[in-house]
């Protein structure tokens, strides 16, 4: 069975640091996966896709970035944090070969990350 | 373009009687619709999905979805709530982009004992 893990569960950081937040997926192949923010624990804002290794699509125009560097590892990074990117950062998976359902997403526990 | 509108921010509802989290779709085609929850600082979860045949899905914890194509709907329900089911509630279809999916605003659901 696949299974996504997020770490850290909780991150306090400063302004002006920098970030390092990191997604693997285990139990598949070729996933398309996803960084979303939940501000207010409420809307999915989704910031990055990536649908294959180096492949990155950026959404929202931001002080972040993320990267691809195996099939099954996703990060998000930033060189210096504002305060604004505080929130709770969740890392998505799907299957893209899986006729019918290919949409279906899987979501980490998520990172909760308060910049101060 | 594809959307979904959440149009409750909440609902409350008695423990043992049934719940109805209400979603509207406005889709091109054959509409692909899911709903997921979330419980407090946690990921969400995948409940189910509908993409075609029977009107009504059903999905994990006893919830059930009714897909109407008259009233362009997907509402979740359950016919006895309890008080574990607290939590958001989010519907969703694929939109926005190639393989992206657009999520609504969600719906916190408070279950009373």
């Amino acid at each position: 069975s696949q299974t996504i893990h997020q770490w850290p569960a909780t991150l306090v950081q400063p302004v002006g640091s920098p970030l390092s937040l990191e997604c693997t997926v285990e139990g598949t192949s070729n996933p398309n996966l996803y960084w979303y923010r939940q501000a207010a624990g409420r809307g999915l804002q989704l910031l990055f896709y990536s649908v294959g290794i180096g492949q990155i699509s950026s959404e929202v125009p931001q002080n972040l970035s993320a990267s691809r560097p195996q099939d099954r590892q996703f990060i998000l990074s930033s060189k210096k944090l504002l305060l604004s990117d505080s929130g709770f950062y969740l890392c998505a998976w799907s299957d893209p070969l899986l006729a019918g359902a290919r949409e279906t997403q899987y979501f980490g526990p998520g990172t909760r990350l308060l910049v101060l | 373009a594809q959307s979904v509108a959440q149009p409750e921010d909440q609902v409350n509802v008695a423990e043992g009687n049934p719940l109805t989290v209400k979603c509207t779709y406005s889709v091109s085609g054959n509409p692909y619709l899911f709903w997921y929850v979330q419980y407090p600082n946690r990921g969400l979860q995948f409940l189910l999905k509908y993409i075609t045949g029977d009107n009504l899905v059903k999905g994990s914890y006893g919830f059930e979805a009714e897909f109407n194509k008259s009233q362009t709907s997907f509402h979740l329900k359950k016919p006895s709530a309890l008080v574990s089911d607290s939590a958001l509630y989010f519907c969703a279809a694929p939109g926005g982009g190639y393989q992206k999916v657009t999520f609504g605003t969600g719906t916190k659901l408070q279950v009373i004992p």
